[in-house]
């Protein structure tokens, strides 16, 4: 079975870091570029970050450039979140999910097909 | 970056209505909208993608449509389990970017 799940979340102080997790099972990791997506409380998805199948190529909202850190561990089936100086706006639930796509006449058509359960980051004193 | 906007942020539906749901960008993206499917506490699920192309497992009754700047989800006939929030998605460019979501509810 394909599927994603996320670990790590918490209760941090603002300023504070904390790294979250998605671990992948029932399928190639390595060939698969992957998500993070937030959704603070009440509110709609983000999308917060994406990094290349072999972790080479990375991308951030500018919400969260230069305190986030995407990564990955092929070996381990597992994606990565650090975050640093965090801010009470960076409470949500973290998901991580998987880029697909499918090809219609030469064109790439991407989307976000499997997802985790989601991990909770809690930004508060 | 590209704003998507969509329209109604609610509505109250009886089962069986034909719901219709709509997705605007800033500039044109081509076909390349996505919509999901929320229900509370759970992660996001694919609908649609390339803006009219039904995701594996995904009844019929859902359908999209548009180019360029307008979108369209259908769903023809509303069941039970389709009350939830929906979220379009364009992959245009990065950053990727969501509409504000449209809650369907029982009416």
């Amino acid at each position: 079975e394909v599927q994603l799940v996320e670990s790590g979340g918490g209760l941090v102080q603002p300023g504070g870091s904390l790294r979250v997790s998605c671990a992948a099972s029932g399928f190639t990791f390595s060939s698969y570029d992957m998500n993070w997506v937030r959704q603070a409380p009440g509110k709609g998805l983000e999308w917060v970050s994406r990094i290349s199948g072999g972790g080479g190529s990375t991308y951030y909202a500018d919400s969260v450039k230069g305190r986030f850190t995407i990564s990955r561990d092929n070996s381990k089936g597992t994606l990565y979140l650090q975050m640093n100086s965090l801010r009470v706006e960076d409470t949500a639930v973290y998901y991580c999910a998987r880029r697909s796509s499918t090809v219609v006449i030469n064109y790439y058509f991407y989307y976000m097909d499997v997802w985790g359960t989601g991990t909770t980051v809690t930004v508060s004193s | 970056d590209i704003q998507m906007t969509q329209s109604p942020s609610s509505l109250s539906a009886s089962v069986g209505d034909r719901v219709t749901i709509t997705c605007r960008a800033s500039q044109s993206i081509s076909s390349y909208l996505n919509w999901y499917q929320q229900k509370p506490g759970t992660a996001p699920k694919l609908l649609i993608y390339a803006a009219s192309s039904l995701h594996s497992g995904v009844p019929s009754r859902f359908s999209g449509s548009g180019f360029g700047t307008d979108f369209t989800l259908t769903i023809s006939s509303l069941q039970p389990e389709d009350f939830a929030t929906y979220y379009c998605q364009q992959t245009y460019s990065t950053p990727l970017t969501f509409g504000g979501g449209t809650k369907v509810e029982i009416k």
